[in-house]
């Protein structure tokens, strides 16, 4: 069936380094690839976004790229931050998107000071 | 900060009691969403709705079911907790007028059914 497959399940990084999560996704006809932060004991939160018209967006330390061809996305975090240390989700409308956003398992991100 | 709000933020409960997570929004979102997260992080959505009178199962099967008298409002029942229904509840909402709506979550339910 449609789904999302998200890479790796736990990253940890030393602070000041990069982090990359990536997800693949099965419905060609996806255009619309939010990814969230989940703080502990808080509800996911939106962090970006990015629609298919565009291939990278960029909002100060977070940036996302798009590669429909491959029906790929990744998640990059710069200069990483202790604040930074969350569970991050990827995800997409699949299947027309009448039923909500499908999302990956999750990538828990440890910021190692 | 999404103005979407969930109660109780914990519940711990015996078996075969009858619940009602509460969720509601201030955004006059006509979609809303109940996800299920399970121990290792994973979001499941159980239930949907896209506007007052409007519920509809989602990709999980789950014993709960949903009302929507209110646009605001989108309560989730058990009639029986069961050990099994120990879980995360997430509610969510969003603006149906754009296909592609980020999703506003509240900071869940933690439900625990002894």
């Amino acid at each position: 069936g449609e789904n999302v497959e998200q890479h790796p399940s736990t990253l940890s990084v030393q602070e000041g380094d990069s982090a990359v999560i990536k997800c693949t996704y099965s419905d060609s006809a996806s255009n619309y690839f939010p990814w969230y932060k989940q703080e502990l004991g808080k509800g996911p939160q939106l962090i970006i976004d990015i629609r298919s018209n565009v291939g990278e967006k960029k909002d100060q330390r977070i940036a996302v790229t798009l590669n429909k061809t491959a029906k790929h996305f990744s998640l990059h975090i710069t200069e990483t931050q202790p604040e930074d240390s969350a569970v991050y989700f990827c995800a997409a409308i699949l299947g027309g998107g009448a039923d909500g956003l499908t999302f990956g398992k999750g990538t828990h991100l440890i910021i190692q000071p | 900060e999404a103005d979407i709000y969930q109660t109780p933020r914990y519940l711990v409960i015996g078996t075969g009691k009858k619940i009602t997570l509460e969720c509601s929004q201030t955004m006059g979102h006509d979609k809303m969403y109940w996800y299920q997260q399970d121990p290792g992080m994973e979001l499941h959505l159980i239930h949907y709705s896209y506007g007052v009178n409007s519920t509809e199962k989602g990709d999980l099967s789950s014993e709960s079911t949903v009302s929507r008298i209110r646009t605001e409002h989108f309560p989730l029942t058990l009639e029986s907790a069961r050990p099994s229904h120990t879980s995360q509840y997430l509610c969510a909402s969003s603006d149906r007028r754009g296909v592609n709506s980020p999703l506003h979550f509240g900071n869940g339910t933690r439900l625990t059914v002894t």
